[in-house]
């Protein structure tokens, strides 16, 4: 158990629909990345929160945001879903703002599938 | 054309049998790269992080070493376990293009008793 937790574990829904997907990191880490896992693509990284401001951006749609809370949980909101945002997404916290040389350590993930 | 290519694709061995997988990378500079095991519906789990300095770094039975002249990094696994069945996936961490980690996209190992 990595410690970050995240939920849904699964979410149905059709398209043009908006759904919120929810990571709580690990007690203490102030980092928040969230990745897509495709079937046939590896993780793509989209976006990134350090202490709740935005720190970096992947390839991250327009139709998809996030946020980051005091409370250091953060929600990515997925609105006009397409078939194609049928996926994995994961969630991973790690101590430092930086990127590099730190742990991240990854939740779970929740499975969304698109119909 | 992926900055971060894995072969093989996928692999099958016997328990007890060690095994080597490739990880061949364009990114340039990197910072560092790592090694995570996801077994199948899980979240990735790291297993090595190195940095461009050095060449290899060992974990329990794993076992990566990175060439930066080459661009080259393999991750050898000894005394293979059924539950190393997993996918092993190799990120190159490299700030200066943008989307920082870079991912392959795994070699799927499977371990046969």
């Amino acid at each position: 158990d990595s410690g970050v937790t995240q939920t849904p574990k699964h979410l149905i829904t059709a398209t043009g629909q908006r759904v919120t997907l929810r990571c709580s990191p690990r007690s203490g880490d102030l980092s928040v990345y969230w990745y897509q896992q495709s079937l046939d693509q590896g993780l793509q990284f989209l976006i990134q929160y350090y202490n709740g401001e935005e720190r970096a951006k992947g390839n991250i749609l327009e139709r998809f945001s996030a946020q980051q809370f005091p409370d250091l949980h953060s929600e990515l909101n997925l609105s006009s879903l397409e078939l194609g945002d049928s996926a994995l997404y994961f969630c991973a916290s790690s101590a430092a703002g930086s990127r590099e040389g730190y742990e991240q350590y990854f939740g779970p993930g929740t499975r969304l599938t698109v119909t | 054309k992926n900055q971060v290519e894995q072969s093989p694709q996928s692999l099958i061995i016997l328990e007890g049998k060690n095994c080597t997988l490739q990880c061949n990378y364009t990114v340039s500079p990197f910072s560092n790269l790592r090694w995570y095991k996801q077994d199948t519906g899980r979240g990735p789990v790291s297993l090595t992080i190195m940095t461009f300095s050095e060449n290899t770094k060992s974990n329990g039975r794993y076992t990566a070493t990175l060439d930066a002249d080459t661009k080259q990094s393999s991750l050898h696994i000894t005394a293979s376990q059924l539950s190393d069945s997993a996918s092993y996936i190799c990120v190159v961490s490299a700030p200066q293009a943008g989307t920082a980690l870079i991912f392959g996209k795994g070699t799927t190992l499977s371990v046969s008793s």
